[in-house]
C-alpha cells in the first residue's frame, strides 16, 4: 500500500512569488490534514479536509494560503504572495480513522 | 489549546543502551501518536497508544491517560534510532498538538 506522497519534496521561491504544493493521501483516507513547521518551532496544524470538505481551517495563518481538495482526492496547498516567515517544512497527514499518516513534507524556502 | 511537553530534549546514547522518553499532556486525550523523525525529515509512526501498553521490536510504549503522560521505552539502542522523537496528541478533535521532540544521537 502506497503512503502518503507529497510534492515537490523542496521549493525554493522568492519574496512575491506563488507555489502550490501537493499532496496525495494515502488510497481510502477521507480525512487531509496539512500540518507545517516553521524554523525553530514546533509542528503547526493548518486545517483539516473530510472527503472534499474543510472540516477546520482554523490554523490556516491568513488569506494568502489557500487549500483545496478536489474530488476529496489529492490536495492542494497554494500560497501567494509568499513571504520570507512562510519558509518552513510542510507535511501532509491522511487517516481514515483516528490515526494519522504523515508524508514525507516539503521543504520550502522563501528568499 | 492543549499542551505537550516533551522531556528530555536531547538524549546521548552508547550503542546497546537503553533509554526511556517521557510526554506529559494538559488535558485528556483521544488520541497519542508516537513519531520517529528520521534524518531525511520523514514522520515514522511508532505507536498509536492513546492508553495502555504496546510493544514493537526494540520499542515499547505506555500511556497512563489519567495522569496524563506516556512513555517511550527504547532497549539495545542502535545507531539507527538516532534522529527526532515526537509525541503528538489530539483532544475531542481531529487536530495533533505536537511536542517539541526529543533529539535522540545513538553513538557507536
Amino acid at each position: 500500500e502506497a503512503g502518503v506522497t507529497q510534492f515537490p519534496s523542496h521549493s525554493v521561491i522568492e519574496k512575491g512569488q506563488t507555489v502550490t504544493l501537493r499532496c496525495d493521501p494515502i488510497s481510502g483516507h477521507d480525512n487531509l490534514y496539512w500540518y507545517r513547521r516553521v524554523m525553530g518551532k514546533e509542528i503547526k496544524f493548518l486545517l483539516h479536509f473530510v472527503k472534499e470538505s474543510k472540516q477546520d481551517e482554523s490554523g490556516m495563518p491568513n488569506n494568502r494560503f489557500l487549500a483545496e481538495r478536489t474530488g476529496g482526492t489529492y490536495s492542494t496547498l497554494k500560497v501567494q504572495p509568499a513571504e520570507l516567515e512562510d519558509s518552513g517544512v510542510y507535511f501532509c497527514a491522511s487517516s481514515q480513522n483516528a490515526e494519522q499518516f504523515f508524508g514525507p513534507g516539503t521543504r520550502l524556502t522563501v528568499l | 489549546g492543549i499542551q505537550v511537553e516533551q522531556s528530555p530534549p536531547d538524549l546521548i546514547l552508547q550503542e546497546g543502551a537503553n533509554s526511556t522518553l517521557r510526554c506529559n499532556f494538559s488535558d485528556s486525550v483521544n488520541n497519542l501518536q508516537w513519531f520517529h523523525q528520521n534524518p531525511w525529515g520523514q514522520l515514522i509512526n511508532l505507536f498509536y497508544i492513546p492508553s495502555g501498553t504496546k510493544q514493537n521490536g526494540r520499542l515499547s510504549a505506555t500511556t497512563v491517560a489519567t495522569e496524563r503522560y506516556s512513555l517511550l521505552y527504547i532497549s539495545s539502542s542502535q545507531t539507527t534510532d538516532s534522529g527526532v522523537y515526537f509525541c503528538a496528541v489530539t483532544s475531542n478533535d481531529y487536530k495533533l498538538s505536537f511536542g517539541a521532540g526529543t533529539t535522540v544521537t545513538v553513538r557507536a
